[in-house]
């Protein structure tokens, strides 16, 4: 178990509908990366929070927002979802830092429907 | 930028056996490298990683890796497959401008057969 905890387990929504994940980083953690991933696919990068501000951000449109509290948790926020969007959402807590490791969650399994 | 590439999709052997799983860097600078592990709807959990110290890394359940750079290549290693190491394995390197922000090889599902 690595302390990283996200909410729900599974998640079925309609296309078009919005969808909010939940994330709370492993304790001392001060940053909070989303990853997609697709069926059958390494994970993408979607952005990184820092101190609750957005720290880089991948390929993924506006659609796909976040947000980081005071005590480090996230959440991802997707609006209009489409039946692309269906994966696996993972989070990842790490100190900010070129070489430590990231601590990933056991993901929120999104179906689109 | 940096990028890797996982030369093997899937990958099958006997319990007993070594395991070898390749792995390919793409990098303008050393690059920070990792192996995380995957089992069926599971998060994925850190092996190893390589920051510039030892070549040689040694991770959990008996899993190393070599950094030769010469090569580009961190291939993952087991002397002895074991039944339980059936998973799907990321290659791993972090982008540019750090902040741990990960770019990940397509994967290698790993077969271990009695």
């Amino acid at each position: 178990e690595t302390g990283v905890t996200q909410s729900p387990t599974h998640l079925i929504k309609t296309r078009g509908q919005q969808v909010t994940l939940r994330c709370s980083s492993q304790s001392g953690h001060n940053t909070v990366s989303w990853y997609q991933q697709a069926l059958g696919q390494g994970p993408q990068f979607i952005f990184q929070y820092y101190r609750e501000e957005e720290n880089g951000r991948g390929n993924f449109p506006p659609r796909f927002s976040g947000l980081q509290f005071p005590n480090y948790s996230s959440e991802l926020n997707v609006n209009a979802l489409e039946l692309d969007d269906s994966a696996l959402y993972l989070c990842a807590s790490s100190l900010v830092s070129m070489n430590t490791e990231a601590f990933f969650g056991q993901g929120t399994r999104l179906t689109v429907v | 930028a940096q990028s890797v590439t996982q030369l093997d999709s899937h990958v099958s052997v006997s319990e007993g056996t070594p395991v070898l799983l390749r792995c390919n860097y793409s990098s303008s600078y050393s690059p920070s490298l990792f192996w995380y592990v995957q089992h069926p709807n599971k998060g994925l959990q850190l092996l190893l990683k390589y920051t510039s110290a030892a070549t040689l890394v040694k991770g959990i359940n008996g899993f190393e890796a070599e950094f030769k750079k010469s090569e580009t290549s961190f291939h993952l290693t087991k002397p002895s497959a074991h039944m339980s190491d059936a998973a799907e394995y990321f290659c791993v390197v972090i982008l540019t401008g750090g902040g741990n922000k990960l770019t990940f090889g397509t994967g290698t599902q790993l077969k271990v057969e009695l």
